[in-house]
């Protein structure tokens, strides 16, 4: 089984901290993305990766960053945290490289608060 | 922008019934159909997927697609309470996933 591991499950964060979000799956996927989900608005790309430091922009990204050091970790910076990125974060990956067609498969998410 | 809909319910079926979920989408250029599960403070699981036309099973779900008329749809037989979550419909093609808002199914013994 796939396995997606976020490392937090619950953030509380103050305004204007820099944020970091990892993310690590186990199954050699190429592919992985972040994206947020908010009540009414479902869920949004932030950014997605199909290739150890590459990325590329989703339909979000204003006030984040992303990192791939590593093909298994993907990490989502918010550089400087606001109150209107309190969010459900949520991690996916998938198996064939710079393919859209694969499913994804998700972390537990990251329930980060900020205030 | 690809718009996928979906009426965000809550559709209540009895226990036992047939569960028929909908969604429908812009972009013709789609290729690749999906449908997830989201229980209340969970993340999305996935249940199926779909790339052809006409239905495809799996135990008790089926999904339906008709390319044609752009509407992609989930069947759920001998619904379960432990069916009731939210169910997502998402699609691809030359961009990756883009999801709808999901149809909360509410299954009452």
């Amino acid at each position: 089984d796939v396995k997606v591991t976020q490392s937090s499950r619950y953030l509380v964060k103050r305004t204007g901290e820099k944020v970091f979000l990892e993310c690590v799956q186990d199954m050699d996927h190429e592919n992985m993305f972040w994206y947020r989900q908010d009540p009414g608005l479902g869920l949004r790309l932030i950014y997605f990766s199909y290739d150890v430091k590459m990325k590329e922009k989703g339909d979000i990204p204003e006030g984040y960053s992303v990192s791939r050091e590593k093909k298994e970790r993907f990490s989502l910076i918010l550089e400087s945290a606001s109150t209107n990125q309190t969010s459900m974060y949520l991690c996916a990956s998938s198996f064939i490289a710079f393919s859209y067609n694969s499913p994804l498969h998700f972390g537990n998410g990251t329930r980060l608060t900020v205030t | 922008q690809k718009e996928v809909e979906q009426n965000s319910g809550p559709l209540s079926v009895p226990e036992g019934a047939i569960a028929s979920l909908n969604c429908t989408y812009s972009d013709r250029g789609s290729q690749s159909f999906f449908w997830y599960r989201q229980y209340s403070g969970k993340s999305p699981e996935l249940i199926m997927f779909i790339y052809s036309n006409g239905d495809k099973e799996d135990g008790r779900f089926t999904a339906q697609l008709n390319k044609a008329s752009q509407y992609v749809s989930l069947l759920i037989r001998d619904s379960q309470p432990s069916d009731s979550a939210t169910y997502l419909c998402a699609l691809s093609g030359n961009t990756p996933l883009v999801f709808g808002k999901g149809t909360r199914l509410s299954v009452i013994a």
